[in-house]
This record gives C-alpha cells, sequence and structure tokens, in this order.
C-alpha cells in the first residue's frame, strides 16, 4: 500500500458551491494527480503536480484548481460547482521516476452535484 | 501529446477462453506501457508493465506484447476465470515525461 488516502469518500452538493476534495499521501513521492472517471471517457487527467506549487493542467482542466502546499496533500477545487462535475474523482501517485512507474490510485471520491 | 486508443470496449468471453486487449499510441517517444485492472467500485490496480527494451512480458495467466515499429501493445488473459471481469485500462508514458496517458478502458466480462 503506497499510503494514500482521498477524503471525503462521497459528497452531494448544490450546484454553484465550491467543494474541496483533499488526496493525502504518507510517503514524499513527488508527482500527484486528480483524475475524474465518466463512462465511456476512461480517466481523464484534471491537473498534476510534480513537486511543492508546482502544478500544470491536464486535459480537463477547466471549472477546477488546485494547491499542493505540503508535500504529502493536494487539493483539487470545484469552484463553483456544476451537474456535468458529477463523477468520480481519483487521486494518484507515481511511485517511480515521473510518470515511468507505477501510478498508484487513491480509493476514490464520489460526488454528486444537485 | 501522446494518444492512447483502446479496443474493444467491451468484451465478453466464456470461462477458459482467452482475452486480448490491444492499445495503440502515437508518440514514438512513449517507453514504459502498463495495465490497469478496475474492479467494481474498486480504484485501478497495476497488474502488468512492459518497457520497450523487450517485446513481451508474462506473469502467470497475464502477458502484455509490445511491437514498437506498429506502435500497439496488447493484454492477453488466458484461462480466464470469472475473477477476471473488470474493467482494463492500457497506458503509455516515457522516461522523463510527467503523465500517463490512459486507453479509455475494456470491460470485460468472463461468463461462467
Amino acid at each position: 500500500d503506497a499510503g494514500i488516502t482521498q477524503s471525503p469518500r462521497h459528497k452531494v452538493t448544490e450546484t454553484g458551491t465550491p467543494v474541496t476534495l483533499r488526496c493525502h499521501q504518507t510517503e514524499n513521492h513527488r508527482y500527484m494527480y486528480w483524475y475524474r472517471q465518466d463512462p465511456g471517457h476512461g480517466l481523464r487527467l484534471i491537473h498534476y503536480s510534480y513537486g511543492v506549487k508546482d502544478t500544470d493542467k491536464g486535459e480537463v482542466s477547466d471549472g477546477y484548481s488546485v494547491s499542493r502546499s505540503k508535500t504529502e496533500d493536494f487539493l483539487l477545487t470545484l469552484e463553483s460547482a456544476t451537474s456535468s462535475q458529477t463523477s468520480v474523482y481519483f487521486c494518484a501517485i507515481a511511485t517511480g521516476t515521473g510518470a515511468f512507474g507505477e501510478a498508484f490510485f487513491g480509493q476514490g471520491t464520489r460526488l454528486t452535484v444537485v | 501529446g501522446e494518444n492512447v486508443e483502446q479496443h474493444p470496449s467491451t468484451l465478453s468471453v466464456q470461462e477458459g477462453d482467452s482475452a486480448v486487449i490491444k492499445c495503440t499510441y502515437s508518440d514514438s517517444a512513449s517507453n514504459y506501457f502498463p495495465w490497469y485492472k478496475q474492479e467494481l467500485g474498486k480504484r485501478p490496480q497495476l497488474i502488468i508493465d512492459i518497457r520497450s527494451n523487450v517485446g513481451e512480458k508474462k506473469d502467470q495467466r497475464i502477458a502484455v506484447t509490445l511491437n514498437k515499429t506498429a506502435k500497439h501493445f496488447s493484454l492477453h488473459i488466458t484461462e480466464t476465470q470469472p475473477e477476471d471481469s473488470a474493467v482494463y485500462f492500457c497506458a503509455a508514458s516515457f522516461l522523463g515525461g510527467n503523465q500517463f496517458y490512459f486507453g479509455t478502458g475494456t470491460s470485460l466480462t468472463v461468463i461462467p
């Protein structure tokens, strides 16, 4: 177990409200990722981080922001939640050298925007 | 950037038969190709991976083959069992790269 936890595991929120998801790791890995998973689309990268305060956008970053103020925590914020952001969100860490090695996933957060 | 395509999107096989899932990639710089299995309601987990300096790798009933010239790689599962039923994702990345590029997944159903 690579020591990665996501919180919350489930959340229901209203349209227009901000939401923050947390990913916490215990093994000091440099790279962390946020993905969303939707039927028919697989795993789509939202944002990733390659160090404290170093982040970059993925393919579906609109409407999302991230922060990494400590190595162990990577936060994903939906600034104003919309129904299209209803999804399962996975955090992952790269346990090898950058993306050259295993991606270890958290258990996922099921977010419902009503 | 890299583009990974995965086929088929769904696959049903009889228990004991073999299953093959194929992926193609576009960036010749990619040199690491992992496969992930995701059971219903669970996280994706690495089941096997291959690096571009080898053409085939086996681990019990699963194997992965890589054709660098054609830019495709495949997952082979032999003697399938009901517990092999899951969604399988291929991915590509490269040494020095920041991102994993995932295929869209194959839902495998093994019929008892």
